[in-house]
């Protein structure tokens, strides 16, 4: 079982939005915005997609973006495209421990 | 360019001990604190340890801890983790990455694309 529960899979049609949620504890996420969104295509690296809750690096599109509230924190892709199809795992810093990740959520472009 | 390349994984029986590397270059290794996160079959992605920079603290998951022991070299920007009394369940993909800052670890930036332990007889 993983420290952060995620959906294990959701899915949307091209162009329309969809949200990836994660929830953790006081502990962890509600402790800091110490949050973190990757992407994963499987046999490949992942990629940080958002950082500190709602920050994106630079070469991310903004059509990823983040936010938190108590103990859950999200993560919405809008204008969904085909390439978007991948795992997503959110993370977190936690007290006194190292960080922690959630079990991924896998997204279908339909 | 950051990089980041794992090296030295491969097949080995329940009890049995390994070593990954992970070569780093394009920035300053010394610099950044820098993590093995796994990945096991068909599960999510475990953050198993993270050493800070410098000549800097380490830390584990509870499922590692006292079996492995992260180390780095500074000088050939090389991260290590040592696999002691390995399990079945610590079959894996074994990522580097390279965390936010010096010390603490809030986000993880660069990864590299991983290697394959298997634990198995």
């Amino acid at each position: 079982q993983s420290a952060l529960t995620q959906p294990a899979s959701v899915s949307g049609s091209p162009g329309q939005s969809i949200t990836i949620s994660c929830t953790g504890t006081s502990s962890d996420v509600g402790y800091s915005n110490y949050v973190s969104w990757y992407l994963h295509h499987p046999g490949k690296a992942p990629k940080l997609m958002i950082y500190d809750v709602s920050n994106r690096p630079s070469g991310v599109s903004n059509r990823f973006s983040g936010s938190k509230s108590g103990n859950t924190a999200s993560l919405t892709i809008s204008g969904l495209q085909a390439e978007d199809e991948a795992d997503f795992y959110c993370s977190s810093y936690r007290i006194n421990s190292i960080p922690v990740f959630g079990g991924g959520t896998k997204l279908t472009v339909l | 360019e950051v990089q980041l390349v794992e090296s030295g994984g491969g097949l080995v029986q329940p009890g049995g001990s390994l070593r990954l590397s992970c070569a780093a270059s394009g920035f300053n290794f010394r610099n950044y604190a820098m993590s093995w996160v796994r990945q096991a079959p068909g599960k999510g992605l475990e953050c198993v340890s993270v050493i800070s920079g410098g000549d800097g603290g380490t830390d584990y998951a509870d499922s590692v801890k006292g079996r492995f022991t992260i180390s780095r070299d500074n000088s050939r920007k090389t991260l290590f983790l040592q696999m002691n009394s390995l399990r079945a369940e610590d079959t894996a993909v074994y990522y580097c990455a390279r965390s936010s800052g010096f010390a603490v670890t809030t986000y993880f930036d660069s990864w590299g694309l991983g290697s394959l332990v298997t634990v198995s007889s």
